[in-house]
């Protein structure tokens, strides 16, 4: 298995643009989640998928954050008008609910 | 409330000491999940153990141990004979039975010298 496939690896984009991270996770992991990290915040959870289904959207820092899951094998995470503070390293994660396994992260500067 | 606490910001040590890195829980659940994870200067989160909370045996994977102690509600992690390769910020995360969500600590970078 080639693991949690995010991508890309790196993105730089102009304030304002719109910025889209993608995710394919692990064949058989029923649960997906996106996180946000920041030196300032650590860890956050951005929000969480069981069954494509979104379960909990409360850490979405605001509206113009959006993800969907339109199938088992995809996600995104959109973010329209990015603005610099949303620079972090952005990782997808998938799970069975015992096992997490994360992808290798996106790396997002807005400038 | 559920949380999880790593007191320790950074530790450094020199090459070949053992060091224990902390992690204290809370929860109300009786049954949970509790993980380390690892993350090394590339970036990358690396699964290292999961226990749960049936299971107070400590573990060992080489120069890795774990002590689960449900009495202290902690999960500790010990590095023995501890090698540069070592240093990498680790997470200790808590999963309770009623939900996927991972509740993560804030993380304690670890700096081995040589």
């Amino acid at each position: 298995d080639a693991g949690v496939i995010q991508s890309p690896r790196h993105e730089v984009t102009e304030m304002g643009q719109e910025v889209t991270l993608r995710c394919k996770p692990i064949s058989g992991h029923n649960s997906l989640f996106w996180y946000r990290q920041t030196m300032m915040r650590g860890l956050e959870l951005l929000i969480y998928f069981n069954n494509n289904v979104p379960i909990d959207d409360s850490g979405m820092p605001e509206d113009r954050f959006s993800a969907k899951m339109p199938n088992a094998s995809f996600s995104t995470l959109k973010i329209q008008p990015s603005e610099p503070r949303d620079s972090a390293v952005y990782f997808c994660a998938s799970s069975t609910g015992l096992i997490y396994t994360f992808g290798s992260g996106t790396r997002l500067t807005v400038v | 409330a559920q949380k999880v606490t790593q007191a320790q910001t950074e530790i450094s040590v020199v090459e070949k000491e053992d060091v224990t890195l902390d992690c204290v829980y809370e929860t109300r659940d009786t049954t949970y999940y509790l993980f380390w994870y690892k993350q090394p200067p590339s970036g990358e989160l690396v699964f290292l153990i999961r226990r749960n909370s049936f299971d107070e045996q400590n573990e060992i994977s080489g120069r890795y141990s774990w002590n689960f102690q449900k009495s202290t509600s902690s999960f500790n992690f010990t590095i023995t004979a501890s090698q540069v390769v070592d240093s990498a910020v680790y997470f200790c995360a808590l999963r309770q039975d009623s939900n996927y969500q991972l509740i993560w600590g804030a993380g304690t970078k670890l700096i081995i010298k040589p």
